[in-house]
């Protein structure tokens, strides 16, 4: 069955810590990877990634892809309360053109 | 542009009636995606089209759900009749025919069956 798995599930840091979340996934012919931020409303998009070991990189938040050991991980760095959100990671596979499977996300919060 | 504008915002109805959600993809874009977003299960995609046509709609939990794609700037997302447990948010996505993937959602329905 395929899957993905985001880990922790929820997280609380202070203001200016670094935190670090994982995603890790099992599906049939991968193809992409990608990042979302969701706040109060609908996610918005962070970052996709379709080869390894190349970091993506926006502002403080970073990404990376590692597609033999089947994980990505999203970083943050001095870390903000705006930074407070559900962290979604979502694989696109298989052949057909729109098939994304979404993890269950991590919530972060950020406290003062 | 507006983004992918979804109606209603709310929506409360009793069990058993029918409920209509409501789609404007973004201009040009060639997919549509209906999602649906529980605390229990996460985000999960319900259908989506390619050019107005349904390809994939494996994720539609049971024959009360349908949807419909008439024309490239509207699409619609039925339950009949609803459930309590039909009760989340229901999101809809836009994207265009390049390789980037990135979909751009919709501000959702928050939809309560009492």
């Amino acid at each position: 069955e395929d899957k993905v798995v985001q880990s922790p599930l929820s997280l609380v840091v202070h203001e200016g810590d670094t935190v670090t979340l994982n995603c890790s996934y099992e599906v049939t012919n991968f193809r992409s990877l990608l990042w979302y931020k969701q706040e109060k409303k609908a996610p918005t998009f962070l970052f996709m990634l379709t080869s390894s070991g190349i970091e993506k990189k926006s502002g403080r938040l970073s990404s990376i892809l590692d597609k033999k050991e089947l994980f990505s991980i999203l970083n943050i760095t001095a870390t903000q309360t705006g930074d407070s959100a559900v962290y979604l990671c979502a694989v696109k596979y298989g052949g057909s053109q729109g098939n994304l499977i979404f993890g269950k996300g991590t919530k972060l919060s950020v406290k003062p | 542009d507006a983004g992918v504008i979804q109606s209603p915002r709310h929506e409360v109805t009793e069990m058993g009636q029918e409920v209509t959600l409501r789609c404007k993809p973004i201009s040009g874009h060639d997919y549509l995606f209906w999602y649906r977003q529980t605390m229990m299960r996460g985000l999960e995609l319900l259908i989506y089209f390619n050019n107005n046509v349904p390809i994939d709609d494996s994720g539609m939990p049971e024959d009360r759900f349908s949807a419909k794609m008439p024309n490239a700037s509207f699409s619609t997302l039925k339950i009949q009749p609803s459930e309590p447990r039909d009760s989340a948010v229901y999101f809809c996505a836009s994207r265009s025919g390049g390789g980037t993937y990135e979909q751009y959602f919709g501000p959702g329905t928050r939809l309560t069956v009492t």
